[in-house]
């Protein structure tokens, strides 16, 4: 059973560009959380997709866009780059029910802004 | 106010020590509980869910005090492989996401 995977594992782009990272569930999971994790915090929650739309949002501007596809997969969109941006990006998948949660971290996105 | 406090450490501790870590949470519908562990520039990964009747784990035993909101987890005969960081994760329902604290540093030495 595969866990939860994300692509690329590192990447370098400079300012002003924009960035799609992706996340495939891991099996059986319907909820996709992405965060961002700068060096030295913990992770910060950007938003939460479920049936294909967004459910909720952290304190991200509206540069940070996201898409969930029928299959449950999705993406994470930075458009005009800083180097601000530049962390550690997590997808977490987890089954949506009431109360007890876990969730399954992919091994991230490693986005350099240069 | 934070969502979840921690204490970022390090905490230093010789090979076979006992070490405990707190985190405090601030919203009181918080209604799960986690302690992930992540390892320099790895993701997070779950150690252990904490239940309000406490639980153990082999050397990791983890408690929830619901009325004065902190949850806290203990290694017991600390391993160097122990050396990571441990975040505390809340659920609170009515938001329905996940509040992560920054993370405590451990480094077990021999």
């Amino acid at each position: 059973d595969a866990g939860v995977t994300q692509s690329p594992t590192h990447l370098i782009k400079t300012r002003g560009q924009q960035v799609t990272l992706r996340c495939s569930p891991k099996s059986g999971h319907d909820t996709v959380s992405w965060y961002q994790q700068a060096l030295g915090q913990g992770p910060q929650f950007i938003f939460q997709y479920y049936e294909e739309e967004e459910r909720q949002r952290g304190n991200f501007p509206d540069r940070f866009s996201g898409h969930q596809f029928p299959n449950y997969s999705s993406e994470l969109n930075v458009n005009a780059l800083l180097l601000g941006d530049s962390a550690l990006y997590l997808c977490a998948s987890s089954f949506d029910r009431a109360g007890y949660s876990e969730a399954f971290f992919g091994q991230g996105t490693r986005l350099t802004v240069v | 106010r934070k969502e979840v406090e921690q204490d970022p450490g390090p905490f230093n501790v010789p090979e076979g020590a006992t070490v405990a870590f707190n985190c405090t949470y601030s919203n009181s519908a918080s209604q799960s509980f986690f302690w992930y562990r992540q390892d320099c520039r790895k993701e997070p990964k779950l150690l252990m869910s904490v239940y309000s009747s406490g639980n153990e784990d082999g050397r990791f035993t983890a408690q929830l005090n619901r009325a004065s909101q902190y949850i806290s987890l203990l290694i017991r005969d600390s391993k160097l492989s122990d050396s990571a960081t441990y975040l505390c994760v809340v659920f609170p329902y009515n938001f329905n996401k996940f509040y992560f604290g920054s993370g405590t540093k451990l480094n077990v030495k021999p």
